[in-house]
C-alpha cells in the first residue's frame, strides 16, 4: 500500500498561510492524492484532490511536484475554525484500499 | 441532498446486547463504507459495499456484521461486543468503487459514538 507520512502536528496563527506536506515516496502511476479535514466528533470532509502540478478550489490549493513523491496542502489565511486534523490519502481514484486508507494525519492548531 | 445520515448518534450497550447502527444516503451512490475511529487515531476501514455486495472486509471480527439492504441503506449489526470496541463508527459513501471516472471523494456521516460497558 502507498504509505503516507505527515507531520503529527502544526501550530499557526489566524491570518497566516499554512502549508502541510505529505510524503508518499512509493506513489503509483495511477494514484491520485486526496486531502480530508476532520473536526472532533465529526466525519472527515473532502478538501481537495489532484494528480500533478497545482489544483486550487475555494478552500485550498494542492501543490504536487513533478516526481509526485510529495504534496503540499496550502490553506490561505487560516482562521480559528480551521483547527482540525488533516489527512492525506493516496490511491487510485475510488479503487481499492489505497484510496481508502487514512494515514496518521496532521493536527493543526490555529491560535488567535 | 448531499448528506450521509447515521443513527443513532450515541449508543451505550452491554457486552451481551444486540444492537444495530444505521446509515442512509440519497445521493445515488453505489459504494458505501464502514470505518471505525478510536480517539486521536485515524479512521480505520472495516467494510466496503459496492452495488449492495460486500467488496472488502478488512478482517473484522464476526461480532460486527454488515448488511446492505438496498443502495441507500447500510447497517452494522453488533453482537457480543467488547469494551475495546467502543469508538466512533463512521459511514461513508462514494459514487462508485473501481470506476476511473469516479472523483474518489468520500462523503462521511457524523458518526455513531458507541460505548460498550
Amino acid at each position: 500500500l502507498a504509505k503516507t507520512t505527515q507531520p503529527i502536528s502544526m501550530d499557526s496563527y489566524e491570518g497566516q498561510e499554512v502549508n502541510i506536506t505529505c510524503s508518499h515516496n512509493n506513489i503509483a502511476t495511477n494514484d491520485y492524492i486526496t486531502w480530508y479535514q476532520q473536526f472532533p466528533s465529526q466525519g472527515p470532509r473532502f478538501i481537495i484532490q489532484g494528480y500533478k502540478t497545482k489544483v486550487t478550489n475555494e478552500v485550498a490549493s494542492l501543490f504536487i511536484p513533478a516526481d509526485r513523491k510529495s504534496s503540499t496542502l496550502s490553506l490561505p489565511r487560516v482562521s480559528l475554525s480551521d483547527t482540525a486534523v488533516y489527512y492525506c490519502l493516496v490511491g487510485d481514484k475510488g479503487t481499492g484500499r489505497r484510496a481508502l486508507t487514512f494515514g496518521s494525519g496532521t493536527r493543526l492548531q490555529v491560535q488567535p | 441532498d448531499t448528506e450521509v445520515t447515521q443513527t443513532p448518534k450515541h449508543l451505550v450497550m452491554g457486552m451481551t446486547n444486540k444492537k444495530s447502527l444505521k446509515c442512509e444516503q440519497h445521493m445515488g451512490h453505489r459504494a458505501m463504507y464502514w470505518y471505525k475511529q478510536k480517539a486521536k487515531k485515524p479512521p480505520e476501514l472495516m467494510f466496503v459495499y459496492s452495488y449492495e455486495k460486500l467488496s472488502i472486509n478488512e478482517s473484522v471480527p464476526s461480532r460486527f456484521s454488515p448488511e446492505c439492504p438496498n443502495s441507500s441503506l447500510l447497517n452494522l449489526h453488533l453482537h457480543a461486543l467488547q469494551p475495546e470496541d467502543s469508538a466512533l463508527y463512521l459511514c461513508a459513501s462514494s459514487s462508485r468503487l473501481g470506476d476511473s471516472m469516479n472523483t474518489g471523494e468520500l462523503f462521511f456521516g457524523e458518526g455513531s459514538r458507541l460505548t460498550v460497558l
